[in-house]
This record gives structure tokens, C-alpha cells and sequence, in this order.
């Protein structure tokens, strides 16, 4: 069966000090690859997706970047956190485009 | 534009009692329709979704949702809650020529014992 590891659970983390957040997903090959921000336990705002290694979609200009180094992990990073970056962060992949999204257990930084 | 709505932000029910989450959408073409389910600081859990056939779909834990095609609507139902279904739900869906799934922002749900 597929399951989909994220990590860390909670992050707390200085204005201007680096970011990345891995995800990774077993059992399955070629997984379309999300990441989300929830602020405030509300909607979902959709910050990158890949449809293969190395291909990334922007969905928001932000201070935020995303690789996929390898088929099954995706990396969300930063050079240097803002307090807006807060908030909870959710990876999620998919089969295709027109099926379901599993999705981690999310990610809570808060930045100070 | 394409958009999901989910014109409640909070809905109360008694346990036992039937529940409703209503969401509706405005997109072009034939949808796929979705619900999701969150609990405080978890990540989101796929209930049940619509791609075609019957209108009437089930899901997960009970759920169950009905497309309306007229009405462009999905509601979420449940014959009798319990309190555990306290939770926030997602409504989303997909346009086939969009990778990407349009969400609503979300109905909390509050199971009263």
C-alpha cells in the first residue's frame, strides 16, 4: 500500500534562518507531488506541484522553493523564513491528475 | 472563474441526528467532484469522491454525497453523527484540462453529544 511520510511534525524557526521540509512517498512511481499552506486552519493554498523529477510549478510567487531531486521525495525550502511564512504545511500526492490526493500529516512552523 | 463554495462555516448538529455539508460549484466542463476530511493538526483524509455514473456516492466512515449536476452542487450527509465526525470537511474538485484541485474553504462540523 501507498503512504506518504512527512517531516517534521512541528518546527519553530528564527526570521532570516533556512527551511526545508521533506516528504516522501512509498508504493507508488511517477506520484504527481503537492505542497500546500493552511493558515489558520482554513483553506488550502495550493505553493507547488511536479509531475516528474525536476519539474516544478509555481502556483504563488512567494519566498518559498520546491525541488523533487528524487521520483518520490519533494522538498520545500527557504533561504530565509519571514513571520509570514507561518502556518501549517501539507504535502500530498496523487496518481493523476483526475484522481484523489493523500496527503501527510502536515507540518506546523512557526516562525519567530 | 472557477470556484468551489461552501457557504457555511460552521454547522451544529446533535448526535444521532442526520447531517448535511453543502458545497457548490461553478466550473466548465464535467467536473470531479471530492470531500475531505481534517482533524485539529492532521493532515487532510479522502472521504469519497464523484467522476461519474451514479449520482448517489459513498464513502468512508458513513459518508456519503450527492451530486446534482442542475444544482451544481455536492452535499455531504450522514443518516446519524457521532460525535467523533466533529471535524472541519473539504469540498474540492477538478477540471480534467487542470492539474490542479479547486478547494473551498472549508465547513466545521460540531457533533453535540
Amino acid at each position: 500500500s501507498q503512504t506518504i511520510h512527512q517531516w517534521p511534525a512541528t518546527l519553530v524557526q528564527p526570521v532570516g534562518s533556512p527551511l526545508s521540509l521533506e516528504c516522501t512517498v512509498e508504493g507508488t512511481s511517477n506520484p504527481n507531488l503537492y505542497w500546500y499552506r493552511q493558515a489558520a486552519g482554513r483553506g488550502l493554498q495550493l505553493l507547488f506541484y511536479s509531475v516528474g523529477i525536476g519539474q516544478i510549478s509555481s502556483e504563488v510567487p512567494q519566498n518559498l522553493s520546491a525541488s523533487r531531486p528524487q521520483d518520490r521525495q519533494f522538498i520545500l525550502s527557504s533561504k530565509k523564513l519571514l513571520l509570514s511564512d507561518s502556518g501549517f504545511y501539507l504535502c500530498a500526492w496523487s496518481v493523476s491528475r483526475v484522481t484523489e490526493a493523500f496527503f501527510g500529516q502536515g507540518t506546523r512552523l512557526t516562525v519567530v | 472563474a472557477q470556484s468551489v463554495a461552501q457557504p457555511e462555516d460552521q454547522v451544529n448538529v446533535a448526535e444521532g441526528n442526520p447531517l448535511t455539508v453543502k458545497c457548490t460549484y461553478s466550473v466548465s466542463g464535467n467536473p470531479y467532484l471530492f470531500w475531505y476530511v481534517q482533524y485539529p493538526n492532521r493532515g487532510l483524509q479522502f472521504l469519497l469522491k464523484y467522476i461519474t455514473g451514479d449520482n448517489l456516492v459513498k464513502g468512508s466512515y458513513g459518508f456519503e454525497a450527492e451530486f446534482n449536476k442542475s444544482q451544481t452542487s455536492f452535499h455531504l450527509k450522514k443518516p446519524s453523527a457521532l460525535v467523533s465526525d466533529s471535524a472541519l470537511y473539504f469540498c474540492a474538485v477538478r477540471v480534467p484540462a487542470v492539474r490542479k484541485l479547486i478547494w473551498g474553504l472549508g465547513t466545521s462540523l460540531a457533533v453535540n453529544p
